[in-house]
């Protein structure tokens, strides 16, 4: 069982829906992580927050909104997606940014019609 | 030269035997090496970190890191079918503000 976790599993929606993705873990750590992975490819870095404050935003799109309301709580707001943003979402969280070993969630699959 | 390196593969190794993947990486300051297990559909598992040059043992798993050449590796003793999945080696680069940086990672199927 993975300790982070992340909610949901799966979401379809469409262009003009908004939705958020949910990740939670309980391990005490003080960064987390949003990554994108598509089939066949590594994980993308999209955020990484630290001590609650976002401190890398890979210059992802401003379609993606992320949020840490607390050190064990990290959402990701979705609005206007396209296609192409069809993914997997990953979810990780480490003892410190960066360097340290990056535990990750089951991810969310993400299907934009 | 590409961050980090590895062969996609796949690589076929018969059961019992032993799988050697490798990794090379082009920021000569890394400190921190990782190996994540992914299976197809699933998310990363961490399975091996590696910090100091040298081997790291953990069950049948063998992780090797040398410095001076810029190459990690993962050795995989008595293959079995679950170990079947892609491996992704993973590094922090201090020339860019110490990001963990993945390679595209290495297939292996192993043959029963």
């Amino acid at each position: 069982d993975t300790e982070v976790t992340q909610t949901p599993k799966h979401l379809v929606m469409g262009m003009t829906n908004k939705k958020s993705l949910k990740c939670e873990q309980h391990m005490g750590h003080r960064a987390m992580y949003w990554y994108k992975q598509k089939a066949k490819k590594p994980p993308e870095l999209m955020f990484v927050y630290s001590y609650e404050k976002l401190s890398i935003n890979e210059s992802v799109p401003s379609r993606f909104s992320p949020e840490c309301p607390n050190s064990s709580l990290l959402n990701l707001h979705l609005h206007a997606l396209q296609p192409e943003d069809s993914a997997l979402y990953l979810c990780a969280s480490s003892q410190e940014q960066l360097s340290k070993p990056q535990h990750f969630g089951d991810g969310t699959r993400l299907s934009i019609l | 030269q590409k961050e980090v390196e590895q062969n996609s593969g796949p690589l076929s190794v018969p059961e019992g035997a032993i799988a050697s993947l490798n990794c090379t990486y082009s920021d000569r300051g890394s400190q921190s090496f990782f190996w994540y297990r992914q299976y197809s559909g699933k998310s990363p598992e961490l399975i091996m970190s590696i910090y100091s040059n040298g081997d790291k043992e953990d069950g049948r798993f063998t992780a090797q890191l040398n410095k001076a050449s810029q190459y990690v590796s993962l050795l995989i003793r008595d293959s079995q079918p679950s170990d079947s999945a892609t491996y992704l080696c993973a590094v922090n680069m201090p020339d860019r503000d110490d990001k963990i940086i993945f390679g595209k990672g290495t297939r292996l199927h192993i043959l029963p």
